[in-house]
């Protein structure tokens, strides 16, 4: 399975943008990047997916490198909600269950 | 409201005692999942199913049983063979293609 490699934590200021980083240089053709978040004590949550195209959504917005070797997920303006340990993960396909391989992720904290 | 419940919330068991945690969706999603997580890692998959009575092993089976005979339930035993089973399990559940995962509260296990 294609490994991700994320920084262990990240600091950000409250209502100022985030940019959390992923490489994933040995992604496949067909894996799909997901992020999820996981807030304390509690069950992760889907923020984004996206293939090849950048995405947005009302969460946060994905960029995706040309190559596919690295993406970023942005949260444009953080709040103390955002405070969570944030998995970026490749989904292979299908026939594969579905399956999500998490690693240790990046523990954001924002700062009031 | 459409969701995932997991019971207890809370577990202690004594060493050696074999114990059941419910997982329940009524999101009408064919997949569902059980993950472990252990303090400050990431989560690892036990085992999924992605239709009912049919169940494949993840990376971390050994010492645990799972059954899927209703769309809606999906049990996992932890049975005395498992040698650490203190840790936060949490299931989730999918509705099939490269949708997202949807993550129950979790049940905290101990082990005494």
């Amino acid at each position: 399975d294609a490994k991700t490699t994320q920084p262990n934590s990240m600091e950000s200021n409250e209502e100022e943008p985030v940019h959390l980083p992923c490489n994933h240089s040995t992604i496949s053709g067909t894996d799909y990047i997901h992020w999820y978040r996981q807030l304390p004590s509690q069950g992760p949550e889907y923020v984004i997916h996206g293939l090849t195209s950048n995405v947005n959504n009302r969460m946060a917005s994905l960029a995706i490198a040309e190559d596919r070797k690295s993406s970023t997920l942005i949260l444009h303006r953080a709040t103390l909600r955002d405070a969570a340990v944030y998995y970026c993960i490749l989904r292979g396909p299908y026939n594969q269950g579905g399956k999500l391989i998490f690693g240790q992720g990046t523990e954001l904290s924002v700062k009031p | 409201d459409g969701g995932i419940t997991q019971s207890p919330k809370y577990l202690f068991r004594k060493e050696g005692q074999n114990v059941t945690l419910s997982c329940e969706q009524n999101l009408n999603h064919d997949a569902m999942y059980w993950y472990r997580q252990d303090p400050g890692q990431g989560l690892r998959l036990i085992y999924y199913s992605q239709i009912v009575n049919d169940f494949q092993k993840g990376d971390i089976a050994e010492g645990y049983s799972v059954s899927r005979e209703k769309k809606e339930s999906f049990p996992l035993t932890v049975t005395s063979a498992q040698k650490n089973p203190t840790a936060f399990y949490l299931c989730a559940s999918r509705s099939g293609g490269y949708n997202e995962q949807f993550f129950g509260p979790g049940t905290r296990l101990t082990v005494l």
